[in-house]
């Protein structure tokens, strides 16, 4: 079965400050996919980033970065100089890269909290 | 602009009543799904299609049925059988097929409440 654990329910932060939203996976698939979504206040979920197992390369957007690990199982997101527009839940997820199955399976976010 | 949009934004339902939520998306996607979201929890699956006049259910289905009679509407009935059917629902769609897990996008969202 697969599984997406994010541990942290709240973060909270004052602006410019660097935080890093943890993300572990379950899977017993050599192939999957993980991905980042995030979730303003208005409630639309707006993607992020998707990752396929087979790249465990880090990625760098602008302020955003993410660093995959496959031997611990992590997908984690850093936010560098974090802004009041950061404000959002957040949510990982996972699904299956075989089968025809694009399923996500979502962890339950962490809704994180940007100060001014 | 193309899109996925839901409707209503807010609705309630009556104890003993079926309500439809519409989905409709433009996006020529193959693949559409249902995801109830609770207060505090991640989103989980009611039901998927991926073509036309199929679909699947998913991890939460009971209490609700789906059509999927033309590639851009997916409308979602919660039915009276669903006890609890308080929550944000967020239809989503995406291209499907390629082998590479596309990203789905989200519609706004809409929010049911039991009067």
């Amino acid at each position: 079965a697969q599984k997406v654990t994010q541990a942290q329910t709240e973060i909270s932060v004052v602006e410019k400050e660097d935080v890093t939203l943890d993300c572990v996976y379950e899977t017993r698939d050599t192939t999957y996919y993980l991905f980042w979504y995030k979730q303003p206040p208005s409630g639309e979920l707006v993607f992020l980033i998707r990752r396929n197992s087979f790249d465990e390369q880090n990625e760098i957007s602008g302020r955003y970065s993410w660093n995959f690990q496959k031997s611990t199982s992590s997908f984690n997101f850093t936010i560098t100089a974090s802004q009041v527009v950061d404000s959002a839940v957040y949510f990982c997820a996972l699904s299956r890269g075989q089968g025809g199955s694009e399923k996500l399976v979502f962890g339950k976010g962490t809704k994180l909290t940007v100060n001014p | 602009d193309g899109g996925i949009t839901q409707s209503p934004k807010y609705l309630f339902r009556k104890e003993g009543q079926n309500v439809t939520l519409s989905c409709e998306q433009n996006l020529n996607h193959d693949a559409m799904y249902w995801y109830r979201q609770d207060p505090g929890q991640g989103l989980r699956l009611i039901y998927y299609s991926q073509i036309v006049n199929d679909f699947q259910k998913g991890d939460i289905a009971e209490g609700y049925s789906v059509s999927r009679e033309k590639k851009e509407s997916f409308p979602l009935t919660v039915t009276s059988a669903q006890k609890n059917p308080t929550a944000f629902y967020l239809c989503a769609s995406s291209i499907f097929g390629t082998g590479y897990n596309q990203p789905q996008h989200f519609g706004d969202g809409t929010r049911l409440s039991i009067l």
